[in-house]
């Protein structure tokens, strides 16, 4: 089945240390997104990416970075500089600008806590 | 900048019965798309239901309708006959067309619980 996988579902880590999420999809999508969810809020943008090897910041990018060396892939990685990163991380992906309705497919998320 | 504001933290309702989820949104682009998502507490973000700025009537997707008022830039979700498995956090969005690309702005969302 065509999907978006995101691993892992939960992360623990030390204050300090950096921790990469990865995010897979087999849906021939172009545009990959990352969004951060905390509690009794609505999703935030932290980047997204319209085409393999771009990406652009989005509302919250500090302290996030990210990669898209492939189309499939769209890995997120919390540095170390991110004040606040316990939270759940949402990954979607839509078919890209020449063929989106607007409409993003999201993965079933990645709760990271941070001791 | 687009904005949704969803105005209810949490709602109840009970079971079969009919129930209405306000959103309201600024934005002074002509074109644009109006998403509603249901997030279960599991986590994962489930499409429902999208009205597109100029769609000439209200969109339905069975249980799921959407009260689009442009005038008023609402677009309430109304879901008819309730079910225990409608429980969970419902979230508004909107995405602009005519400003470059854009991605879909969130609310806040409303938590909905329904009761046997």
């Amino acid at each position: 089945d065509g999907g978006i996988t995101q691993s892992p579902k939960y992360l623990f880590r030390k204050e300090g240390q950096n921790v990469t999420l990865s995010c897979e999809q087999n849906l021939n999508h172009d545009a990959m997104y990352w969004y951060r969810q905390d509690p009794g809020q609505g999703l935030r943008l932290i980047y997204y990416s319209q085409i393999v090897n771009d990406f652009q910041k989005g509302d919250i990018a500090e302290g996030y970075s990210v990669s898209r060396e492939k189309k499939e892939s769209f890995p997120l990685t919390v540095t170390s500089a991110q004040k606040n990163p316990t939270a759940f991380y949402l990954c979607a992906s839509s078919p890209g600008p020449e063929r989106d309705t607007g409409e993003l497919f999201f993965g079933e998320g990645s709760r990271l806590t941070v001791l | 900048a687009q904005k949704i504001t969803q105005t209810q933290p949490g709602m109840f309702v009970q079971e079969k019965e009919a129930v209405t989820l306000d959103c309201t949104y600024d934005t002074s682009d002509p074109s644009y798309g109006l998403f509603w998502y249901k997030q279960p507490s599991s986590g994962e973000m489930i499409f429902l239901i999208y009205q597109g700025s100029y769609d000439q009537q209200n969109a339905t997707e069975g249980r799921y309708s959407l009260n689009f008022q442009k005038a008023r830039k609402s677009a309430n979700l109304v879901i008819s006959a309730s079910q225990l498995g409608d429980s969970a956090m419902y979230f508004c969005a909107i995405r602009l067309f005519n400003s470059g690309y854009s991605t879909l702005t969130f609310g806040k969302g409303t938590m909905l619980l329904v009761s046997p």
